[in-house]
């Protein structure tokens, strides 16, 4: 089916430990987004991509790495996750500046 | 940069009533869009409806609509004849304009309005 898919849905890690959530979408939208959604901010973005291989930083960018070498695909790494990165985690994607943003699912990321 | 405020941090409604979320906005700019998307307990962010700053008339989605002041910096949704399936945290959130560049295309939400609607 069309859309997109953020995997995995829930993940219990430790500090220190490098974890990677994976974003995937069907539209072959240019833009992709990062947001970590904590209570009491709403969602703020991480780090954005305008095409394959352009990738820049949001508003909160630090300790987490991102990629898109295919248009589709938009990971997101904590290098050494901190118990501070603790959040629910979406991506999303659209067609062009314009056009409203469309959500995944979501990853709930737990950081012990 | 751009703000916005979500002055109810919840909300209650009785079903088949009609409840109004506030946002309020603040931008230098004079063109940019304005959204409402809904997130129920499964965590889905799903889109409401959504409003350009140059057009003065106000969007409707069926049971939604909303009020855009852009004078006032005010965008207020309303939802007539609630249901229960209507229950939700509600962003509203802000997007500059086309061409502007940079990181200025992404959504600036608000820290979220919690509507209940009892039965």
């Amino acid at each position: 089916d069309a859309g997109i898919t953020q995997s995995p849905r829930y993940k219990i890690t430790e500090t220190g430990r490098q974890v990677t959530l994976m974003c995937h979408q069907t539209w072959s939208h240019s833009y992709m987004f990062w947001y970590r959604q904590d209570l009491g901010h709403g969602l703020r973005l991480i780090y954005y991509s305008a095409a394959a291989d352009i990738t820049d930083k949001g508003e909160v960018p630090d300790g987490y790495v991102v990629s898109r070498s295919k248009t589709e695909n938009f990971p997101l790494t904590l290098e050494s996750a901190t118990r501070s990165q603790t959040s629910v985690y979406f991506c999303a994607s659209s067609e062009h500046q314009g056009q409203p943003q469309h959500f995944g699912d979501g990853t709930r990321l737990s950081i012990l | 940069a751009q703000t916005v405020t979500q002055s109810q941090p919840e909300m209650s409604v009785q079903e088949a009533e009609t409840v109004t979320l506030s946002c309020t906005y603040d931008t230098s700019e004079s063109d940019y869009y304005l959204f409402w998307y809904k997130q129920p307990p499964s965590r889905q962010m799903i889109l409401v409806i959504r409003q350009e700053a140059y057009k003065q008339q106000n969007a409707t989605e069926n049971r939604f609509s909303v009020n855009f002041q852009k004078a006032a910096k005010s965008f207020s949704l309303k939802i007539s004849d609630s249901q229960l399936g209507d229950a939700a945290m509600y962003f509203c959130a802000y997007r500059s304009p086309m061409g502007s560049g940079g990181s200025n295309y992404k959504l600036t939400f608000g820290k979220g309005t919690l509507l209940t609607v009892n039965p």
